[in-house]
């Protein structure tokens, strides 16, 4: 089973409001990692968070991290229609090296 | 961050048939790693390819439907055998630059449809 779950599967908000989304995952990490997907493409990486920082801003991204409850949040603050895509959280686990699990992701829609 | 090109980028094709995905970086990495998407879901790691031997393989993949080669340390191969609708993904190869704690980066897929 996947080790990351997110939360929510599927947002839709206004150009210039704030996106957050959440991801749960069950067993220990070196580190987590966000990326980006638009439209069935590549992957792209947003934000490596390691298990020992807690906050990690990038432009108008901000992730957070939380060892204690396993869970991590993406704030996208100020979206942009560009911004429309499906956000994913991967997992890097202590036993499992370089390997990533991923979550289900969550797509955003950001109306103009 | 490394540049990473995939081909074909898309292709149909009959089942019980064969497609070999390739995947080259821009540049010397350690790790590369195969990925599956199906249709509407996340991505889950087939196989780490390993340069000069044999792939390691995640449960549930093997090495006969799903045969990897990687000769170097800028490129390697998937060949997803015996075609059936399910096979019908997105394929991803992804690298990291060194075998600890590291950003992976994603070549931008190979969609496959089977007909």
């Amino acid at each position: 089973s996947q080790q990351g779950e997110e939360d929510p599967q599927a947002l839709s908000i206004q150009e210039g409001e704030n996106a957050t989304m959440n991801c749960s995952y069950k067993t220990s990490i070196n580190n987590l990692q966000w990326y980006r997907q638009n439209s069935g493409r590549g992957l792209v990486h947003l934000i490596l968070i390691r298990s020992n920082e807690r906050e990690k801003h990038s432009g108008r991204l901000r992730v957070t991290l939380d060892t204690s409850k396993k869970s991590s949040s993406l704030l996208i603050t100020a979206s942009r229609a560009a911004d429309t895509a499906s956000y994913f959280c991967a997992t890097d686990g202590k036993a499992a090296g370089n390997k990533l699990t991923f979550g289900g992701g969550t797509r955003v829609l950001v109306k103009p | 961050s490394a540049v990473i090109s995939q081909k074909p980028s898309r292709d149909i094709c009959q089942r019980g048939t064969s497609l070999t995905i390739q995947c080259q970086v821009d540049s010397q990495v350690t790790m590369m790693f195969w990925y599956r998407q199906q249709p509407g879901q996340s991505l889950t790691l087939i196989a780490t390819a390993n340069q000069g031997s044999e792939a390691t393989y995640e449960s549930g993949f093997v090495i006969d439907k799903f045969p990897i080669s990687r000769p170097n340390l800028t490129f390697s191969t998937l060949t997803v055998s015996n075609l059936s609708p399910e096979d019908s993904s997105i394929y991803l190869c992804s690298v990291t630059r060194t075998s600890g704690v590291d950003e992976q980066f994603f070549g931008p897929g190979t969609r496959l449809t089977v007909l």
